[in-house]
């Protein structure tokens, strides 16, 4: 079945550091691509996405990046800081009825000051 | 704003009951999901649903059912609770943009 593969799982980064989270999607008929950002305790909460007929999309410090030839999407994150700190999840919109995602299983993001 | 509810955030049940998670939106979504929350397994949906008593399967149905008897509230009902099925439950919802907006979870033990 469809899969979407997230690395790394882990990442730890000095404040100020940029940070890149990498994924790989199976289903060439996806066309969506969001990343959410899941806090310790709290629910998850879309902080970017991109449509397949985009390369880029950038916001703030946050940026995301599409190869839909090579099937892989990353997130881009510049001077980060502490409250960075979370994990971060990739999905990709998946044929179903047009509305379903599969998820990465996430990165847990450490940034220090 | 969105709102996305779920009926309890801790839940502790029995091997073998059955056991009713529910989900209720407020913003006349037309489909609702839900996940299981593993550490180091990510987001996984179990079912979801895009209009009234639709229902489609996810990536791991087996053990669950799901009931959507009105638009707003959708419901993950475990059949016969197990402890493979203790974890952390999300439900979300999606109108016709691209966001799903999740709520606040469900911590399911099955002892």
């Amino acid at each position: 079945g469809e899969n979407v593969e997230q690395h790394p799982s882990t990442l730890s980064v000095q404040e100020g550091d940029s940070a890149v989270i990498k994924c790989t999607y199976s289903d060439s008929a996806s066309n969506y691509f969001p990343w959410y950002k899941q806090e310790l305790g709290k629910r998850p909460q879309l902080i970017i996405d991109i449509r397949s007929n985009v390369g880029e999309k950038k916001d703030q410090r946050i940026a995301v990046t599409l190869n839909k030839t090579a099937k892989h999407f990353s997130l881009h994150i510049t001077e980060t800081q502490p409250e960075d700190s979370a994990v971060y999840f990739c999905a990709a919109s998946i044929k179903q009825a047009g509305t379903a995602l599969i998820f990465g299983k996430g990165t847990t993001l450490s940034v220090s000051s | 704003d969105v709102k996305v509810t779920q009926s309890s955030r801790y839940l502790v049940k029995r091997t073998g009951e059955k056991v009713f998670l529910e989900c209720v939106q407020d913003m006349d979504h037309e489909n609702m999901f839900w996940y299981r929350q593993d550490p180091g397994l990510g987001l996984r949906l179990i079912y979801f649903s895009y209009d009234v008593k639709m229902k489609e399967k996810g990536d791991i149905p087996e053990g669950y059912s799901v009931s959507r008897e009105k638009k707003e509230r959708f419901s993950l009902i475990l059949e016969s609770a197990s402890t493979n099925q203790t974890s952390m439950y999300l439900c979300a919802s999606k109108g016709s943009g691209d966001e799903q907006y999740f709520g606040p979870g469900t911590r399911l033990t099955v002892t």
